[in-house]
């Protein structure tokens, strides 16, 4: 398994700004992924980061709210842009470490995000 | 859409074996079942996964039918801390996971 941090574990914003968060591994991972859990609900899949290139967003979930950067192996970041009270969720950071068929996903310890 | 069925919560006795049960009758043969937990607002931790043997770790038991429309997901002697969200997932390949919504297990003391 990994070892997977989150930064910041948790904030208070305020709407119309934006906050980034951070995701760093303590070994190269071959996939990243970001989530969302908004209250009382399960996860959703954001997006897949992917090394050098423009991340992979699922359905409903778009690079100009929600921009992504992955410049390494070990690395990734999440932005949430012109945050609205709606934005209010848990943000989860999870990597595979290969591409074997079966592999496991890992999670962060997430980001808990209030905006007012 | 999730491809499983969970009840939406249970309780367990400290000590005792807390069984959690998930339907996945429309399961393909390539797809695996694997089971994550979440306590209170963490993020999920992987707990077990499994195709159609049973399986044991050091966290849990699973128990696949052999039909594999159903499995069992066993913690054998439940404690406090095991008080968590249950989720269990089929997955085929490395496709995306997608969660439901889970049973919510109590371990009662």
């Amino acid at each position: 398994s990994a070892v997977i941090s989150q930064k910041p574990s948790r904030d208070i914003c305020q709407r119309g700004t934006s906050l980034t968060i951070q995701c760093q591994v303590d070994s190269q991972v071959t996939m990243m992924f970001w989530y969302r859990q908004q209250p009382g609900q399960s996860l959703t899949l954001i997006a897949t980061a992917n090394q050098g290139s423009e991340a992979t967003y699922e359905s409903g979930f778009v690079i100009d709210k929600f921009p992504i950067s992955r410049p390494n192996l070990t690395f990734s970041t999440l932005t949430v842009s012109n945050m609205s009270p709606e934005d209010s969720s848990i943000y989860l950071c999870s990597v595979e470490m290969t591409r074997n068929f079966p592999d496991t996903q890992y999670f962060g310890p997430g980001t808990r995000l209030t905006v007012l | 859409d999730a491809k499983t069925t969970q009840p939406t919560s249970m309780d367990c006795a400290e000590g005792r074996a807390a069984n959690l049960p998930c339907n996945h009758s429309t399961i393909s043969g390539n797809e695996y079942v694997y089971w994550y937990r979440q306590i209170h607002s963490q993020g999920p931790q992987y707990i077990i996964h499994g195709l159609k043997n049973n399986e044991t770790n050091e966290m849990a038991s699973l128990i696949i039918t052999e039909d594999r429309k159903s499995s069992t997901l066993i913690l054998p002697h439940a404690t406090l801390r095991d008080t968590a969200v249950y989720y269990c997932i089929v997955r085929f390949g490395n496709e995306k996971l997608t969660f439901g919504t889970g049973t919510r297990l109590t371990i009662i003391p």
